[in-house]
């Protein structure tokens, strides 16, 4: 069955940097689509990133662009999501989140916490 | 792009509840839903409006015309109760989703 991992999240000062990673196992992880969904504490959830299967195509949410970067080594069969420039907002459990129009397989989450 | 649900909605046990989720023109892109129960990620429960993954039981059906989509669970059981999400996808809306609703069964 398919596996998704996060790791990576942890306390963090505003302006800082943190790399989230997703360890994928179970299914052919080059074939599929991925995600990086967030959720506040008490929140909904909010998408934050999308990449295509091959990495070519690329999206992200208006509230991330320009600060966080979504990649992927399908050799490695992980997914990353390199954040910088971090804001209290961005506080949050990120999930690693597989597929296109819809997420079928989530991880468990890693907590990220921008705090001075 | 908003998708907008109610906050909660309240069900008796045995009976059927409907989840709303309203968008311009929704009923021309792609829902899905997620339910979410406290300390745990989601999970997919409807996708492409109608169509149920493997292992979601018959009681969850979906539907999506004009503005609104909806979740519906029939005969609505007490392991039922959580949060509900709804999502949209299409080129143009990449991937945003609703508010949520928090579903009680009593």
């Amino acid at each position: 069955e398919a596996q998704l991992v996060e790791s990576g999240g942890g306390l963090v000062q505003p302006g800082g940097s943190l790399r989230l990673s997703c360890a994928a196992s179970g299914f052919t992880f080059s074939s599929y689509e991925m995600n990086w969904v967030r959720q506040a504490p008490g929140k909904g959830l909010e998408w934050v990133s999308y990449i295509s299967s091959s990495g070519s195509t690329i999206y992200y949410a208006d509230s991330v662009k320009g600060r966080f970067t979504i990649s992927r080594d399908n050799a490695k069969n992980s997914l990353y999501l390199q954040m910088n420039s971090l804001r209290v907002e961005d506080t949050a459990v990120y999930y690693c989140a597989r597929g296109g129009r819809e997420q079928d397989y989530w991880g468990q989450g890693t907590l990220v916490t921008v705090s001075s | 792009y908003d998708l907008t649900q109610p906050p909660s909605v309240s069900v008796s046990p045995g009976q059927t509840a409907s989840i709303t989720c309203s968008g311009d023109k929704l009923g021309n892109k792609y829902v899905s839903w997620y339910q979410q129960k406290p300390g745990q990620s989601p999970v997919l429960v409807i996708y492409q409006d109608k169509k149920r993954p493997s292992g979601i039981p018959e009681r969850f059906s979906g539907s999506n015309s004009g503005n609104t989509a909806t979740l519906t669970i029939s005969g609505t059981q007490t392991m039922d109760e959580a949060d509900y999400y709804c999502q949209a996808w299409d080129s143009s809306t990449l991937r945003v989703f609703g508010g949520g609703t928090k579903l009680t069964v009593l």
